[in-house]
């Protein structure tokens, strides 16, 4: 079965703290995708990535950025926390080709204080 | 990608079939339709797909109108187990390059399995 593994469940950080979020993956899949989860609002894409060092701006990019120095790793980084960005952070990967499906982590759920 | 429509919320009792209906009256030709659905605590999880042919899978059953413009999930025995927030979503089939970038989300519909 395939594995989208996020490093923690539950995230407590500080307003202002530089947050490091880690996803990764077991399929080889080449695109991998963060979004943030957030009641009433459902689920927003932040950035994807479809490659190695690849990056694409999502729907909501703003105040994140993203890091994919691996294929089987892809990092979403929050420069400087805010407590709007008090989240469910999801992590998802695919294969490449055409209608393939998604595979999702169990989330994060980072708390901005 | 085109919008779709879905009520936010559904009851439906142990063991009767579940339909759960979806509005895309904007769809494209080329635009599949998709379901997951996210049981609570967890991430989504990929149901179903197609294009204009119903499709079936060891999940479900998607039904989709001639016209395209709306269909159905069919959870045919529903069990507590199925309890989840259901995502309808149409995409763009890409036919070459890159595939599916991204896949759009709405708010989904909140289905309830009563004992």
């Amino acid at each position: 079965d395939v594995k989208v593994t996020q490093s923690s469940r539950y995230l407590v950080k500080r307003t202002g703290e530089k947050v490091f979020l880690e996803c990764v993956q077991d399929m080889d899949h080449e695109n991998m995708f963060w979004y943030r989860q957030d009641p009433g609002l459902g689920l927003r894409l932040i950035y994807f990535s479809y490659d190695v060092k690849m990056k694409e701006k999502g729907d909501i990019p703003e105040g994140y950025s993203v890091s994919r120095e691996k294929k089987e790793r892809f990092s979403l980084i929050l420069e400087s926390a805010s407590t709007n960005q008090t989240s469910m952070y999801l992590c998802a990967s695919s294969y490449r080709r055409t209608n393939e499906k998604l595979f999702f982590g169990s989330g994060t759920q980072l708390s901005v204080l | 990608d085109a919008k779709t429509t879905q009520p936010p919320s559904m009851d439906c009792a142990e063991g009767r079939a579940a339909n759960l209906p979806c509005n895309h009256s904007t769809i494209s030709g080329n635009e599949y339709v998709y379901w997951y659905r996210q049981i609570h605590s967890q991430g989504p999880q990929y149901i179903i797909h197609g294009l204009k042919n119903n499709e079936t899978n060891e999940m479900a059953s998607l039904i989709i109108t001639e016209d395209r413009k709306s269909s159905t999930l069919i959870l045919p025995h529903a069990t507590l187990r199925d309890t989840a927030v259901y995502y309808c979503i149409v995409r763009v089939a890409k036919t070459g390059g890159f595939g599916n970038e991204k896949l759009t989300f709405g708010t989904g519909t909140r289905l309830t399995i009563i004992p």
